[in-house]
């Protein structure tokens, strides 16, 4: 079974800086997806970004990337040029590519807050 | 586009009531997912369906059960609610080949 790791449950960041939260993961699966959901006080889970495992290449949406690391199994997500509008928590997403069944399923993270100070 | 819609939004039960959350979704996915998620922590799978007339248990399904009569349709059915499964539920659609998974706002049950 798929877990999916953050060892940061808060963080906290100035406006404009730049902040980074960790993620790692264990899998004996050699293609999958990983995913950044944003959920804030709203409690409406979004699509950050999303990276597929056969690319080397980054996944990158406008102030956040990601920090794909295949070999540790690491997936950190940046975000640039912090707002206030970021403050969420965040959750680490892992899903398999193998088709059927429950492997469509998310294996989430235990999520980390982000704090947005003014 | 409405995409994943989820009612009602808050709920408040007694041990023992019964209720269904409702969930439906206009993007003609046949994925469909019931996640719960507990304080400080991430997500976790209750049933999932992988098209009408189709539904499976996920990690946590005791307590729960599902139909899936339409494409559009998934209800989620507690039977005899405990303090134990005071939560707040998320629906979920996606696409058998897109990965990316559609959320609905959140229900927020507690049972009392």
């Amino acid at each position: 079974a798929q877990t999916v790791t953050q060892s940061q449950p808060e963080m906290s960041v100035q406006e404009a800086e730049t902040v980074t939260l960790s993620c790692t993961y264990d899998t004996s699966e050699s293609d999958y997806y990983l995913f950044w959901y944003k959920q804030p006080p709203s409690r409406q889970m979004i699509l950050v970004i999303r990276q597929e495992a056969y690319k080397q290449q980054n996944a990158t949406e406008n102030r956040f990337s990601v920090n794909f690391q295949k070999a540790a199994k690491s997936f950190s997500l940046k975000i640039s040029d912090s707002q206030l509008g970021d403050a969420a928590m965040y959750f680490c997403a892992y899903r398999s590519a193998i088709s059927g069944g429950s492997n469509y399923k998310l294996t989430f993270g235990k999520g980390t807050l982000l704090t947005v100070n003014p | 586009n409405a995409g994943v819609t989820q009612t009602p939004k808050f709920r408040i039960l007694k041990i023992g009531q019964s209720m269904t959350l409702q969930c439906t979704q206009d993007m003609n996915h046949n994925y469909m997912y019931w996640y719960r998620q507990d304080p400080g922590m991430g997500l976790k799978l209750i049933y999932y369906s992988v098209g009408a007339g189709i539904t499976d248990k996920g990690e946590v399904p005791n307590g729960y059960n599902v139909s899936r009569s339409t494409t559009e349709d998934f209800p989620l059915r507690l039977e005899l609610a405990a303090p134990s499964q005071t939560s707040v539920y998320f629906c979920a659609s996606s696409y058998e080949e897109n990965t990316e998974a559609f959320f609905g706002q959140g229900t927020r049950l507690t049972v009392v």
